[in-house]
Parts: structure tokens; sequence; C-alpha cells
């Protein structure tokens, strides 16, 4: 069965610090990769997508992933964060043409200003 | 242009109640998933709707849950009777097809069980 592993369930970090939270998954054909970012009290919003070609992908606020097909790993990076980033991050993988997605456990960031 | 709505953003139930949760997709999306987030948990995929029909329900438990999306309105999420274990944070998302796109999330209807 697919699954989806974020290896961080909580993060804290001071603001401008680096920030990389990991996801690996399972699932050995074409897969559509995710993040998405879930403010407090808000709904999930789309941080960034993977769908095909260039592995490192770009996102709103700041924020890339790396897709590294041989590792099953989609980690998402952003090289300063701010207090505002606070937040829970998920990963969530669509395999095949199935429209539905695999979500991760979740990790929450928290920035201290 | 409105997003995914879903309603209500709160709902309380005593035990042995039904809760109904409505999704109204987002306009020219014909595609609509229902996702449960209980505490510490990410959220789990439950059943999948196109219009007047379920493509999958391989997350659904067996028993009490149901969904529609009927032809006209929104889709429904019904619980029957439910139990404490029900409690969580319910998303509705929405898409315009099943192939690559994205799916776009409502803000979630928290049910609470007493």
């Amino acid at each position: 069965a697919q699954s989806v592993s974020q290896h961080n369930h909580h993060v804290i970090l001071s603001e401008a610090a680096s920030l990389e939270l990991g996801c690996n998954y399972s699932y050995g054909g074409t897969v559509n990769l995710f993040w998405y970012v879930q403010y407090p009290g808000q709904h999930l919003q789309l941080l960034l997508k993977y769908f095909s070609g260039d592995p490192l992908v770009k996102g709103i606020k700041g924020f890339e992933a790396e897709f590294i097909k041989s590792k099953f790993s989609f980690n998402l990076r952003k090289p300063s964060v701010q207090w505002s980033d606070t937040a829970e991050y998920f990963c969530a993988v669509r395999a095949g043409n199935t429209g539905k997605l695999i979500f991760g456990q979740g990790t929450t960031l928290q920035v201290k200003p | 242009n409105a997003g995914v709505m879903q309603n209500p953003r709160h709902l309380v139930r005593r035990r042995g109640q039904e809760a109904r949760l409505r999704c109204s997709p987002m306009k020219g999306h014909s595609h609509v998933y229902w996702y449960r987030q209980l505490p510490e948990e990410g959220l789990k995929f439950m059943v999948y709707l196109q219009k007047e029909n379920i493509i999958d329900e391989s997350g659904m438990p067996k028993e009490r849950f149901s969904a529609e999306f009927p032809k006209e309105g929104p889709s429904i999420l019904r619980i029957q009777q439910v139990v404490r274990g029900d409690s969580a944070a319910y998303f509705c998302a929405s898409s315009p097809a099943a192939g690559i796109t994205e799916a776009f999330f409502g803000q979630g209807t928290r049910l609470t069980v007493v």
C-alpha cells in the first residue's frame, strides 16, 4: 500500500534559520508530489507540486522542494524562515491516475521571533 | 470566485445523533474528495465522488458513514449514530478532473461528539 512518511513531527526554529522537512513515500510507479501548508485555523493551501520535469520545484513564499526518485523523497526547504511560517506542513502523494492524495502525518513548525 | 465552501465550520453532536457535513466545490469542479483528520494525525482519504457517482470509497468506514454528490447541490458526508471516536476535522477538496491537476481544499468542518 502507498504510504507517506514525514520524519519530523515538531520542529522549532529561530527566525532566519534554514528549514528542511523530510518526506519519503512508498510507491514504485508514477507519482505526483505535493506540499501543503495549514496555518492556524485555516484550510490547506498548496505550497508547491511536482508532476514531471525539473526535479527542483519552487513554490510560494520562498519554499522549494527537490524530488529524488532514487530515494523516494521530496524534501521541503526554505533558506530563511520567518515567524509567519509557523504552521503545519503536509507532504502528499498522488499515485498513478487515482484522484486521491495520501498524506504524511504532518510536521508542526514553530518559528520563534 | 469562491473557493471550496464547507459548512458548518463547527458541529457539535451528542452520541447517537446524525451529522451532516456539506461541501460545495469550486465552480467548474466536478470531482470531490473527503478527508478526515484525527487529532495528532495527518489527513486520511475517505471517499472520492463525481457527480452522482462514488468513484472510490476505500477509506470510508464500513458502517454509519455515507457520502453523496448529487447532480444539483453540494456533496454531503453523512455520519449516522455518531460516537466519540468520530470527533475530527473533516476536509473536502475539489478538482476539475482526476488527472494532472491539483485539488483545492475547504476550511473543514470540526465535528465534536459529546
